[in-house]
């Protein structure tokens, strides 16, 4: 069984704070994404990381997926209340038709 | 804008009473999924489809089934809720390619179920 470490499980911060989400597994992902969910509704994929070692950038969020595909972070710069939510990383394994979910990150960023 | 759609966004059922879940998709994805997600967790997969193959997970309930009658709608039934039940209900769907390849998967709003 493949699982998925994440850290930390809650966080409440300032605005304008940094923060760091991890995933971590000892197993390895074929892919591996990030998603975020608000209150009352369904998960939004942010990002898909694929290759080891690869950076993705969306705005103030930075996605790493390790080089052997075992781990991944989410890395926002510059925190805002509207990225308060709870944060899913979700690895696929080769093949799978599963998702195998982190455990999930509650952020809230205080104004 | 291609999506996945869930109805109702609320429902309330009586305990015991059967319940029904609708989901539609206009993304063309041969693979359904139907979570189960309680309050702060994780999703917790309880079937897929890829086309018309039904897959149940091990510990799914005998209490939920699915149907899935074309490419573009999935249901979930529950056939006699109990106070457990009560959760938020999330259909996604995925696009699998004849080599295996998997990607990511949509999600939809959600259904959250109420059992009284």
């Amino acid at each position: 069984t493949q699982l998925l470490k994440q850290s930390p499980q809650f966080l409440s911060i300032q605005e304008g704070e940094n923060l760091t989400v991890y995933c971590n597994s000892s197993s390895v992902f074929s892919s591996l994404q990030w998603y975020r969910q608000e209150p009352g509704e369904g998960p939004v994929l942010l990002v898909t990381v694929v290759t080891g070692g690869e950076v993705k950038k969306l705005k103030r969020l930075t996605f790493q997926f390790g080089d052997a595909r075992k781990d991944s972070s989410l890395h926002i710069t510059a925190a805002q209340t509207g990225d308060t939510g709870l944060y899913l990383c979700a690895g696929a394994g080769a093949g799978s038709y599963q998702l195998t979910f982190g455990k999930g990150t509650k952020l809230s960023v205080i104004p | 804008d291609a999506m996945v759609i869930q109805n109702p966004r609320y429902q309330v059922t009586q305990f015991g009473k059967p319940v029904t879940l609708s989901c539609s998709q206009t993304l063309n994805h041969n693979v359904m999924y139907w979570y189960q997600q309680k309050s702060s967790q994780a999703p917790k997969l309880l079937f897929h489809y890829y086309d018309k193959d039904f897959n149940n997970e091990a510990d799914t309930p005998d209490n939920f089934q699915s149907r899935r009658p074309n490419t573009s709608f999935c249901f979930l039934d529950i056939r006699s809720p109990g106070l457990g039940d009560a959760a938020m209900y999330l259909c996604a769907t995925s696009l699998r390619l004849a080599g295996g390849h998997l990607y990511e998967q949509y999600f939809g709003p959600g259904t959250r179920l109420t059992v009284t």
